[in-house]
């Protein structure tokens, strides 16, 4: 089964600063995704990746296949950006479904 | 419909009743995944469609949990004799191939008294 670290699990910034969010796991992968999760909100995929870099606006996720890991960054930080970040991936063995992260919760403050 | 969309938002049931949760998953979409998130547990996987095929049910928690997906599509959860454990945010969520990026719904939370 994949393990799924996530750090750090709490995160507060300020406004216009650039974050960083790492996950590592522990079974080779053929994607991992990136979702974003608001306080009483539903779930929304941000990115999927297979390799490289990806990026959509203010974030930006890349992956190291070889090195089991993967980060999201957020530029230019907006107090919107706040929510719960969450890494998963399959969970190997041939199994499908998903294994996720606990999540990282960010606030950005004005 | 755009997404993926689930029914109902909220159910608030008795310990012991069966509930059933349904889920529509996005046209044309063959993968459809059943998700819980439990306050404390996080997200975990429950159970899997890939077409016509076998569901995987290696993450149902025990036999009172049981899924069908008709025709390919509408999937439904069905918890039977439910317990208080059982009260959590229930995700659906689908994708056009098996390992392709998932869409998901918006949730069920269920409570049971």
């Amino acid at each position: 089964k994949n393990e799924v670290e996530q750090s750090p699990q709490n995160l507060t910034a300020q406004e216009g600063e650039f974050i960083t969010i790492n996950c590592s796991y522990s079974v080779g992968i053929s994607a991992l995704h990136w979702l974003q999760q608001h306080p009483g909100g539903g779930i929304v995929s941000l990115f999927m990746l297979s390799s490289g870099k990806k990026k959509h606006g203010r974030l930006i996720a890349t992956i190291n296949i070889q090195e089991k890991h993967s980060s999201l960054h957020i530029t230019a930080s907006h107090p919107r950006d706040s929510a719960v970040y969450i890494c998963a991936v399959p969970p190997g063995g041939g199994a499908d479904g998903l294994t996720f992260g606990k999540g990282t919760h960010l606030i950005i403050q004005p | 419909g755009a997404g993926v969309s689930q029914s109902p938002s909220n159910k608030v049931t008795e310990k012991g009743k069966d509930v059933e949760l349904r889920c529509d998953p996005i046209s044309g979409h063959t993968a459809l995944y059943w998700y819980r998130q439990s306050l404390g547990q996080g997200l975990e996987f429950l159970i899997y469609f890939q077409g016509n095929s076998a569901p995987d049910k290696s993450g149902l928690p025990s036999d009172r949990f049981s899924a069908e997906r008709t025709g390919g599509s509408v999937s439904t959860l069905t918890i039977q004799r439910t317990q208080q454990e059982d009260s959590a945010v229930y995700l659906c969520a689908s994708s056009l191939m098996v390992g392709g990026g998932q869409f998901f719904g918006p949730g069920t939370r269920l409570t049971v008294l």
